[in-house]
């Protein structure tokens, strides 16, 4: 059973509007929620965290959401450069050294 | 910093072949993990380490084996490759685990003929 979903493996969006990228898990008990973003040829790098007992996270032109009676994280990117394309993974665990990684989403800036 | 370094870069193996992917760190992390990456399956952990001399099966370990003799390094061994192996494999480590993300290698490419 997958724990950890990225329904959409890729997603388009315009230079300067917002890209939204979404993650679903399946158990309530995850404590900690994080995101990566990988270029090709690199290996993934580290890029926002929130934990559950926050809803939101922000770093820069970076928000993490999270709706935890929903199971529902997401990242929103605004306003969008095209050196943001890359792939986005989910990365959510608990405290007890389990941790699932999401599909992953390609994300494409259009310049 | 080079953070975290993994040998080789690229490989191609015939099928039956043997041999052993390197990982270095050099930040003093208690934890390491390698990873496969196949489309559209993400990043799939094969086994990791909490420490020096410890190793754990993760979500697919069959046809791999690991050993940690050194904290710094985690050693990743396939004893007769298979086709299915090919894959991209990454490297990781981390401090623990909780909030702390984990660090990437640039992976090692490997194709079984």
């Amino acid at each position: 059973d997958q724990q950890v979903k990225q329904n959409s493996p890729s997603l388009s969006v315009q230079e300067g509007r917002i890209s939204i990228l979404n993650c679903d898990y399946t158990n309530s008990m995850f404590d900690y929620f994080l995101w990566y973003k990988k270029y090709p040829a690199e290996g993934p790098t580290f890029l926002i965290s929130i934990s559950s007992i926050k809803d939101k996270n922000e770093d820069g032109r970076f928000t993490v959401f999270l709706n935890k009676s929903a199971k529902h994280l997401s990242l929103h990117i605004v306003p969008s450069q095209p050196g943001d394309s890359a792939v986005y993974f989910c990365d959510i665990r608990n405290t007890g050294n389990q941790f699932y990684f999401g599909t992953g989403t390609s994300l494409t800036v259009i310049p | 910093n080079a953070g975290v370094t993994q040998t080789p870069k690229f490989r191609v193996l015939k099928t039956g072949q043997s041999m052993t992917l390197l990982c270095a760190q050099d930040m003093n992390h208690e934890y390491m993990y390698w990873y496969r990456q196949d489309p559209g399956m993400g990043l799939r952990l094969i086994h990791y380490s909490v420490g020096e001399g410890t190793t754990a099966k993760g979500e697919v370990p069959d046809g791999y084996n690991v050993s940690r003799l050194k904290k710094q390094n985690f050693l990743l061994g396939l004893e007769s490759a298979a086709p299915s192996q090919t894959s991209v494999y990454f490297c990781a480590s981390s401090q623990h685990t909780g909030n702390q993300p984990q660090h990437f290698g640039d992976g090692t490419r490997l194709s079984i003929l």
